[in-house]
């Protein structure tokens, strides 16, 4: 059972947009604790997407976007392609475990 | 560009302990964090410690006692050791980089697979 909880798949067609949200507690996300987004492949290395809440890193496509509010956050994904297709995690800080937690990881399929 | 390699053996047997080095190039321990992050079979990522340049560990409540992190004297790996395996400690292993206790890993290192099995 992950600290943080997403929805485990999402799709959608190639063009469209979708969204997977993140949803914490006062202790993460709602004590202010930053929400960070990573794409992962399997059998590859998790690749920051957005930090911060809403920041890409350079080289990340403004394709992707973050935000948060209150005990949750969300990333957003348009224009979708086949490239997108991989599983994605949120990350924060909670207070009362002092330790990084992560999200269950969300699957999107492109179809 | 800094880069991160786990290595170590991919079975362990239960009750025993699992041994991995993670390699890094491309940059300075000096002023970061590095931390081991493991994902059991269709589970969640989870935060197992950190070890800051200085030599300070911080380590999940949840694996606090046992768990070991260090980093060698030519400061360009550091270590994992976890005592009385279980099958529940089965998980892909990652070692990640961060500049601060609750900020983002990034890069991270492909994992490896390490199964606890007799």
């Amino acid at each position: 059972q992950s600290v943080l909880t997403q929805p485990p798949s999402v799709s959608g067609a190639p063009g469209q947009r979708v969204t997977i949200s993140c949803t914490g507690s006062s202790s993460n996300i709602g004590a202010a604790y930053d929400v960070h987004w990573y794409q992962h492949l399997p059998g590859t290395a998790p690749k920051l997407l957005i930090y911060g809440n809403t920041n890409r890193p350079s080289g990340v496509p403004d394709r992707f976007s973050g935000s948060k509010s209150g005990t949750s956050a969300s990333l957003a994904i348009t224009g979708l392609q086949a490239e997108d297709e991989a599983d994605y995690f949120c990350q924060s800080y909670d207070t009362a475990m002092s330790a990084s937690v992560f999200g269950g990881g969300t699957k999107l399929t492109v179809l | 560009q800094v880069q991160l390699q786990e290595s170590g053996p991919g079975l362990v047997k239960p009750s025993e302990t699992l041994s991995l080095s993670c390699t890094f190039s491309g940059g300075s321990i000096r002023g970061y964090y590095w931390s081991w992050i493991r994902q059991p079979p269709g589970k969640g990522m989870e935060w197992i410690g950190y070890i800051y340049y200085n030599g300070s560990t911080k380590y999940n409540p949840s694996l606090k006692s046992r768990v070991a992190i260090s980093v060698d004297s030519s400061k360009t790996q550091f270590s994992l050791k976890v005592r009385s395996v279980t099958a529940a400690d089965t998980a892909v292993y990652y070692c990640a980089r961060h500049l601060g206790v609750s900020t983002y890993f990034d890069p991270w290192g492909q994992g490896t697979l390490v199964r606890v099995s007799s």
